[in-house]
């Protein structure tokens, strides 16, 4: 069966600092992959999604940025944080059929 | 390009009555609805969906309706328990695409 791992789970960054978070997908091949941004008590926003190694689709213009160097890896990054990309970040796949599952997802806290 | 309308953003009932939360669509090419549910600080879980080939589709007590010619669907849920507070999404693809377009939520309380 398929399983999709986020980390870390939770993360406190200064403004101003670095990010990477990371995704990696168990048990499928060629997923499409994915990158949601929940606000606290918001609904979700795409930000990122890929249909293959280093493939990438940017709907949000903004600092952050993504990255897939390997089938069933997806990273978030950033070079600089800001206040405003607090959040719940949440990785998805999507395989051959219609259904899309998310990962446990990492909370970001910028300070 | 598509645009996904929910309604209400909450909503709240009475343990053991029913909950329906509807969603419209714009585009008439969308052929896959799903459903979601977010428990506090949890993932989004896929709880039911539904293709346009299928009018309705039910799963013990949740129920899925379409109707393609008004565009919306709709989210039944029966006999409401506390374990079913939570926020529903809805959303909208089209199979040749890679993005599910997404409702804003709507937060469901169950009053005991």
């Amino acid at each position: 069966s398929q399983t999709i791992h986020q980390w870390p789970a939770t993360l406190v960054q200064p403004v101003g600092s670095p990010l990477s978070l990371e995704c990696t997908v168990e048990g499928t091949s060629n997923p499409n992959l994915y990158w949601y941004r929940q606000a606290a008590g918001r609904g979700l926003q795409l930000l990122f999604y890929s249909v293959g190694i280093g493939q990438i689709s940017s709907e949000v213009p903004q600092n952050l940025s993504a990255s897939r160097p390997q089938d069933r890896q997806f990273i978030l990054s950033s070079k600089k944080l800001l206040l405003s990309d607090s959040g719940f970040y949440l990785c998805a796949w999507k395989g051959l059929g219609y259904e899309q599952y998310f990962g446990p997802g990492t909370r970001l806290t910028v300070t | 390009g598509e645009n996904v309308e929910q309604h209400p953003s909450t909503l709240s009932v009475q343990e053991g009555d029913s909950a329906v939360i509807k969603c419209t669509y714009s585009d008439s090419a969308s052929n896959y609805f799903p459903w979601y549910k977010q428990e506090l600080g949890k993932r989004p879980q896929l709880i039911i969906d539904i293709r346009s080939n299928v009018g309705e589709k039910k799963d013990q007590r949740i129920a899925v309706t379409l109707n393609k010619t008004a565009k919306h669907f709709s989210l039944h849920i029966t006999e409401t328990q506390p374990e079913d507070s939570a926020v529903y999404f809805c959303a909208a693809s089209i199979w040749s695409n890679y993005q599910l377009i997404w409702g804003a939520g709507t937060k469901l309380i169950i009053k005991p």
